[in-house]
């Protein structure tokens, strides 16, 4: 039973528009997200986050939406740089305090 | 400040063989855990610590022991390897559990193959 889903296991965009990364959850007791980003041989490092209290939460090209009602939040990167082609997870935590990752989608973005 | 240690990045097993995997942090972090990455469904906790002396199951233990003496270390062992647990995987810590404002730290993997 997969609580948090990455629909979308890979995004390719050109290098200055916008990505839109997409994750949906199950539980709307889940009251904290986040997204971590991963380069290939490395592990994942922390990106943004939001707790259910906010509805957006931006760190400068990142901005982080949710959606409660429709359990769904995205993460926006604008402009898209070619140093931002990783791995992007979703997490969030269950009540006992365990990480739930996403499948993850690899974003190119290409030159 | 080396954060989050994983030894070792690669190795190759055969089938029946034990291991650990070694992992450290320096940061004074309460909470460790384990995870495997396989292609399709992100990462999957193994086990996971609140502190020394404390060890509890996660998602897919199956496998799997953990011990935590220290509060620096947690290391997983592989009791008698499987085929089935050739993966990566990666060793987390953080300051404690409450996700709020607690950045988690991930070492950076280590790649395992069981023949």
């Amino acid at each position: 039973d997969q609580q948090v889903k990455q629909n979308s296991p890979s995004l390719s965009v050109q290098e200055g528009r916008i990505s839109i990364l997409n994750c949906d959850y199950t539980n709307s007791m889940f009251d904290y997200f986040l997204w971590y980003k991963k380069y290939p041989a490395e592990g994942p490092t922390f990106l943004i986050s939001i707790s259910s209290i906010k509805d957006k939460n931006e760190d400068g090209r990142f901005t982080v939406f949710l959606n409660k009602s429709a359990k769904h939040l995205s993460l926006h990167i604008v402009p898209s740089q070619p140093g931002d082609s990783a791995v992007y997870f979703c997490l969030t935590y269950n009540q006992g305090g365990k990480l739930i990752f996403g499948q993850g989608t690899e974003l190119s973005v290409k030159p | 400040n080396a954060g989050v240690t994983q030894t070792p990045k690669f190795q190759v097993l055969k089938t029946g063989q034990s291991m650990t995997l070694q992992c450290a942090q320096d940061m004074n972090h309460e909470y460790m855990s384990w995870y495997r990455q396989d292609p399709g469904m992100g990462l999957r906790l193994i086990h996971y610590s609140v502190g020394a002396g404390i060890t509890d199951q996660g998602e897919v233990p199956n496998g799997y022991n953990v011990s935590r003496s220290t509060t620096e270390d947690f290391p997983l062992r592989l009791l008698s390897a499987a085929p089935s647990q050739t993966s990566v995987y990666f060793c987390a810590s953080s300051y404690s559990r409450d996700p709020s404002g607690n950045t988690i730290y991930f070492g950076e993997g280590s790649w395992l193959t069981v023949v």
